[in-house]
C-alpha cells in the first residue's frame, strides 16, 4: 500500500545546532504536509508543499519537496528548546480525495 | 470558533464493551478523518469521510464503524472492545489545505 518512510526516528541536538528530518515515498505524491506534535498534544499543521522542487520557509524552518515529488525534508536552523516535539510528514496521492498517510515521525530533543 | 471537539478525553473500557467517540467541527469542512496513534508511533487512518453520507475505510478499519449524517459530526463506534484498541484517537477535519485535529481521546481497554 501507499506509505511514507521518515528518518531518523529520534534526534538529540544541542541548542543552536541544526536539525533535518527526511521523508520518502516509493511513488509520486500529489502533495506533502508537515505537522508538529508536542508530547501529550495533538498534531498541528505546519505547511503543505505541492509543486515539484518547491521550497518554503517559516522563520528558522525550511521545507523542501523533491523534484520527482517522492521525497521531502524539514530543516531547522539553530534549534531552540521550543522546537522540541515530534515532526510528522504526511503524503497524499492522486485520486485519494485528500486522504493523508503519515510517516512514523521524528522526535527532536534539544539540550539547553 | 471551537475547531474540532472530541469527547470524551479519557475512557477506560472493559473487553467486549462498546462505545462511541464523538467528534464535531464548526468550520464547515467537507473532509473528516479518524486516526489512531499508538505510543511512540505515527498516526494510522481508520476511516474518513468526504462529505455527509459518504464514508470510506482507511488503513486500519477493522473493529470500528463510522457514520456521517451531517457535515458537523463524525462519530466513531467501537464494537466489542479489545486490548489492541488501546490507543489515542484523533479526529480531524480539512478543507483540502491542512488538517485541524481535535485534542484526542485516550482509550484504555482492560
Amino acid at each position: 500500500g501507499q506509505q511514507v518512510m521518515q528518518i531518523p526516528q529520534y534526534q538529540h541536538v544541542q541548542e543552536g545546532e541544526d536539525f533535518t528530518t527526511y521523508c520518502n515515498s516509493s511513488t509520486t505524491l500529489s502533495n506533502i504536509q508537515w505537522y508538529k506534535q508536542r508530547s501529550g498534544g495533538h498534531p498541528v499543521f505546519l505547511i503543505q508543499l505541492v509543486k515539484s522542487g518547491e521550497v518554503k520557509k517559516q522563520k528558522r524552518l525550511t521545507f523542501q519537496f523533491g523534484e520527482a515529488k517522492k521525497n521531502s525534508s524539514l530543516h531547522i536552523t539553530a534549534t531552540q528548546t521550543t522546537d522540541v516535539g515530534t515532526y510528522f510528514c504526511a503524503g497524499s496521492w492522486a485520486g485519494n480525495t485528500g486522504k493523508l498517510i503519515f510517516g512514523q515521525g521524528t522526535t527532536l530533543q534539544v539540550k539547553p | 470558533n471551537a475547531g474540532v471537539t472530541q469527547t470524551p478525553k479519557f475512557r477506560i473500557l472493559k473487553i467486549g464493551q462498546s462505545m462511541t467517540l464523538q467528534c464535531a467541527q464548526d468550520m464547515n469542512h467537507n473532509y473528516m478523518y479518524w486516526y489512531r496513534q499508538d505510543p511512540g508511533m505515527g498516526l494510522k487512518l481508520i476511516y474518513y469521510s468526504v462529505g455527509a453520507g459518504i464514508t470510506d475505510k482507511g488503513e486500519v478499519p477493522n473493529g470500528y464503524n463510522v457514520s456521517r449524517s451531517t457535515t458537523e459530526y463524525f462519530p466513531l463506534r467501537l464494537e466489542l472492545a479489545a486490548p489492541s484498541q488501546t490507543s489515542v484517537y484523533f479526529c480531524a477535519s480539512s478543507s483540502n489545505y491542512g488538517y485541524t485535529f481535535g485534542s484526542g481521546t485516550r482509550l484504555t481497554v482492560v
